[in-house]
Parts: C-alpha cells; sequence; structure tokens
C-alpha cells in the first residue's frame, strides 16, 4: 500500500535552516509528482512546492520562493524539502503528498498524504 | 492566485441530517475543484476529485456539484465518523489554493 512517511521536523531558531524528509513506498516514486503542504497550528492548508517526476520541473509558492528547495532521489525513494532563512510564519505541521498525475499529466490534486512533521520556528 | 471561501466556516449537525458546504472560487476554475477531509490529528483525505468524481473508497453519502465558481459538497446522512473538517481545493492553476476549512460539528 501507499506509504509516505515524513522525518526532520523541529524546533529551530529564526534565520536558521532545516531539511525534511520524506520516505515513499507502495507504489512507483519515479511516476508521480510530489507536493509538500503545511498547516499553521489552527489554521487551513498552504501549498507549498512540487517537484515533478523528472526531478527537474519545480514551482514553489510564492511565501517560500528563493527560501525552500525541493528535490527528491529516485533511487532512494526520497522526497525533500531543504528549507533556508526560516521565519515564524513558517511554524507549521508539514505534509508530503502524492500527486495523482502520473509522468507529463500534471493535476495538482492529492491522493496520498503522510502523517506530516512539525515545524516550529522560534527563538 | 485564485481564491476560495468556503460556507460556512462551521456547521453544527445531527447524526442523519443532510449536509452542504458551499465553496467559491475567485475566477472560474472549470469543473478543477476537490474536496477533501481532514480529523483532529490527521493528515487530510481526498473525497471528490473535479468537482463530482468520487474517491475510491469513500462512501456514496458524499456528492459534490458545481462548476465555473460555485461548487457544493452534501453529505446526504451524517454519520458519526463524518465530523471532521472539510477543505475545498482547485486545482485549475499553479498555485493550488485551499478555502479556509467548514468544521462539522455534532449538535
Amino acid at each position: 500500500q501507499v506509504q509516505l512517511v515524513e522525518s526532520g521536523g523541529g524546533v529551530v531558531q529564526p534565520g536558521r535552516s532545516l531539511r525534511l524528509s520524506c520516505a515513499a513506498s507502495g507504489f512507483t516514486f519515479s511516476n508521480y509528482g510530489m507536493h509538500w503542504v503545511r498547516q499553521a497550528p489552527g489554521k487551513g492548508l498552504e501549498w507549498v512546492a512540487v517537484i515533478w517526476n523528472d526531478g527537474i520541473n519545480k514551482d514553489s509558492a510564492d511565501s517560500v520562493k528563493g527560501r525552500f528547495t525541493i528535490s527528491r532521489d529516485k533511487s532512494k525513494n526520497m522526497l525533500y524539502l531543504e528549507m533556508t532563512r526560516l521565519r515564524a510564519e513558517d511554524t507549521a505541521m508539514y505534509y508530503c503528498a502524492r500527486d495523482v498525475g502520473q509522468f507529463s499529466e500534471w493535476l495538482f490534486y492529492f491522493d496520498y498524504w503522510g502523517q506530516g512533521t512539525q515545524v516550529t520556528v522560534s527563538s | 492566485d485564485i481564491q476560495m471561501t468556503q460556507s460556512p466556516s462551521s456547521l453544527s449537525a445531527s447524526v442523519g441530517d443532510r449536509v452542504t458546504i458551499t465553496c467559491r472560487a475567485s475566477q472560474s476554475i472549470r469543473t478543477y475543484l476537490n474536496w477533501y477531509q481532514q480529523k483532529p490529528g490527521k493528515a487530510p483525505s481526498l473525497l471528490i476529485y473535479e468537482a463530482s468524481s468520487l474517491q475510491s473508497g469513500v462512501p456514496s453519502r458524499f456528492s459534490g456539484s458545481g462548476s465555473g465558481t460555485d461548487f457544493s459538497l452534501t453529505i446526504s446522512s451524517l454519520q458519526p465518523e463524518d465530523f471532521a473538517t472539510y477543505y475545498c481545493q482547485q486545482s485549475s492553476s499553479t498555485p493550488p489554493t485551499f478555502g479556509q476549512g467548514t468544521r462539522l460539528e455534532i449538535k
């Protein structure tokens, strides 16, 4: 069965960096686009970034552009989010999620989600 | 960015009730509208995709409709496990955006 397991969250000071990981299993990882979506405490959902199955095409939200980098390792079935220059407003639960589309089919909605990893930015 | 507005923000209902949640887009998104359910402490799960298609494994009491800018999610007969928060999401253009959520509570 499809599984997505995030890790790497924690408490970090403003201005510092953190790398989140998402281990994927139960499906052909290299076929699918993968996303990060976050949820601030008590708030709604915010899309963060996408990387396509080719590992080359990427996009991210304006709120994180230039600070966060999404990447993937097909050999390890891993998705990453490198977060730099963290701000208090980046405090959230971060979910990795699979795009419904495969290959060049960019559907931008999400059929499987991980359980999330909490990031808290605080001095 | 396309803004998504849900109403109501919260709703109290009883088991067996028929409930409808609405979602409005700031511009036409054709039928690129999806609905998720989120229970406390859990990740969201996909219920309805492309306005009216039921995701595999989702009970048939859930249904979706709409096109253009106005959409709705209906639960025909509320079950205890349906009390949760519901989000709409547009996938018409990037960035994908979500509504603010509708919290469905037990009356």
